[in-house]
């Protein structure tokens, strides 16, 4: 089964809010993680990643904060925009070359 | 620079039959990943490419097989299509390994 998952599968947010999308995982081994957007009709895109030595990295509007003790993961994007609506999945490497996928939040922004 | 491409786009296909989606990596990568997702999931490891040989295999029966060639483009071949294997299916691409996997948009395979 899968050893990555969202604490919701559906997020809706006022434009202009902050975003905060959690994902939990089980392999405490793992130590390599993605967050990734996928719009409608199109592949995952990637977002931001972080490596299990980090407890948080920055991006353009995004923030990925990572705690190891809780294997808890977390996307943060600031004011959100409606091009932010899409499906978000955070992922973790559990070996050198497989990337395991959560099964996704599906992020609305609400005008 | 051209990302990740995928053809066909849409495939149709009647079970028992075989099905063969190709692969062209962004420029300047060497492996190759393909991927499963069904509607409403996250997508599910197939295996990845990686100098012309098969390095890593997700929970797929020997029915899925694939190839890449010198060029680092890659096929996925599947043999005596089952219902269940009506899905999206992703290719990725990356240098060497897992970081950064760059996918394309994906072939919607329908098995009737």
């Amino acid at each position: 089964g899968e050893s990555v998952g969202l604490h919701l599968p559906t997020l809706s947010v006022q434009e202009g809010d902050n975003s905060i999308i959690n994902c939990a995982y089980s392999n405490s081994a793992s130590d390599y993680f993605i967050w990734y957007k996928q719009e409608s009709g199109k592949g995952p895109q990637f977002i931001i990643d972080i490596r299990s030595n980090m407890d948080k990295r920055q991006g353009q509007r995004v923030t990925v904060l990572l705690n190891k003790t809780v294997k808890h993961l977390s996307l943060q994007i600031a004011a959100t925009q409606p091009g932010d609506s899409a499906v978000y999945f955070c992922a973790e490497i559990l070996n050198d070359y497989k990337l395991s996928f959560g099964a996704g939040t599906t992020v609305t922004v609400r005008a | 620079d051209a990302g990740v491409t995928q053809s066909p786009t849409h495939l149709i296909k009647t079970r028992g039959q075989q099905v063969t989606l190709r692969c062209s990596p962004k420029s300047g990568h060497d492996t190759v990943s393909w991927y499963q997702q069904a509607l409403g999931q996250g997508p599910q490891f197939i295996f990845q490419y990686y100098e012309e040989e098969e390095r890593q295999r997700g929970n797929f029966p020997d029915r899925f097989s694939g190839h890449q060639f010198p060029n680092y483009s890659s096929e996925l071949n599947v043999n005596a299509l089952l219902l269940g294997d009506s899905a999206l299916y992703l290719c990725a691409s990356s240098l060497t390994g897992y970081e950064k996997l760059f996918f394309g948009s994906g072939t919607q395979l329908s098995v009737l």
